[in-house]
């Protein structure tokens, strides 16, 4: 079956140390992944995605690189601000799952300055 | 277009009554899909529509809860009987899609539901 393994939070850090959120997974066929956030209080929002294996995706300083040998998906950021503070959640969809998306649990990040 | 639209953002209902929400996706966008969040945990898929054909909803959680699309537009999530375990956010997302390719889900706010 399809499924997504966060590691868990919550995690704290100080302003502009180094980021890293594992993310591994397990699919049936060929999924897209996608990293989620979401701040307080507000709804979900995508954050990046990559469709193909050895894809990176990128926003906002955050990265993940889509690796199929090691089925992972890790979130990245060289240097995290206050304002990152939020529930990451790493997802995967797969077109015979008729694109439902399979959520990770969340990893709740809190920087503090 | 302002994006996926849920309403009510919160209910309040007693125990055993029915509730009604609705999920109004960004107009081009074909797929419609429903979640259940829970306090710590990340969204659990409902059912979705294709259009207005519901393509999957075994994973809707029991027979009180159902939902539809009647138009391929907007959709409701019913719950009849509501019992306190159904307390938690209700997500509604959409996306477009075809049978090759899937682009990523937007998301509402949600509806938070207290069962009381």
């Amino acid at each position: 079956g399809n499924s997504v393994t966060q590691m868990e939070g919550p995690v704290t850090l100080s302003e502009e140390a180094f980021l890293t959120i594992n993310c591994t997974y397990t699919a049936t066929g060929y999924p897209s992944l996608f990293w989620y956030v979401q701040y307080p209080g507000e709804g979900l929002q995508l954050l990046l995605k990559a469709t193909k294996a050895d894809d990176k995706g990128s926003n906002k300083g955050f990265e993940a690189t889509y690796r199929k040998e090691t089925t992972s998906f890790h979130l990245e950021k060289g240097s995290v601000q206050v304002s990152d503070s939020a529930v990451y959640f790493c997802a995967l969809s797969t077109r015979n799952t008729g694109n439902q998306f399979y959520f990770g649990t969340g990893t709740s990040l809190t920087v503090i300055p | 277009d302002t994006g996926v639209s849920q309403n009510p953002r919160h209910k309040i209902t007693k125990r055993g009554q029915n509730v009604t929400f609705r999920c109004d996706p960004i107009s081009e966008h074909n797929r419609l899909y429903w979640y259940r969040q829970t306090l710590g945990q990340g969204p659990e898929f409902l059912t979705y529509f294709q259009n207005e054909a519901q393509l999957e909803k075994s994973r809707l959680l029991s027979d009180r809860f159902s939902a539809e699309r009647p138009k391929g537009s907007f959709s409701t999530l019913e719950i009849q009987r509501t019992e306190q375990g159904d307390s938690a956010m209700y997500l509604c997302a959409s996306s477009r899609g075809t049978a090759s390719m899937n682009t990523e889900a937007f998301f509402g706010q949600g509806t938070r539901l207290t069962v009381v």
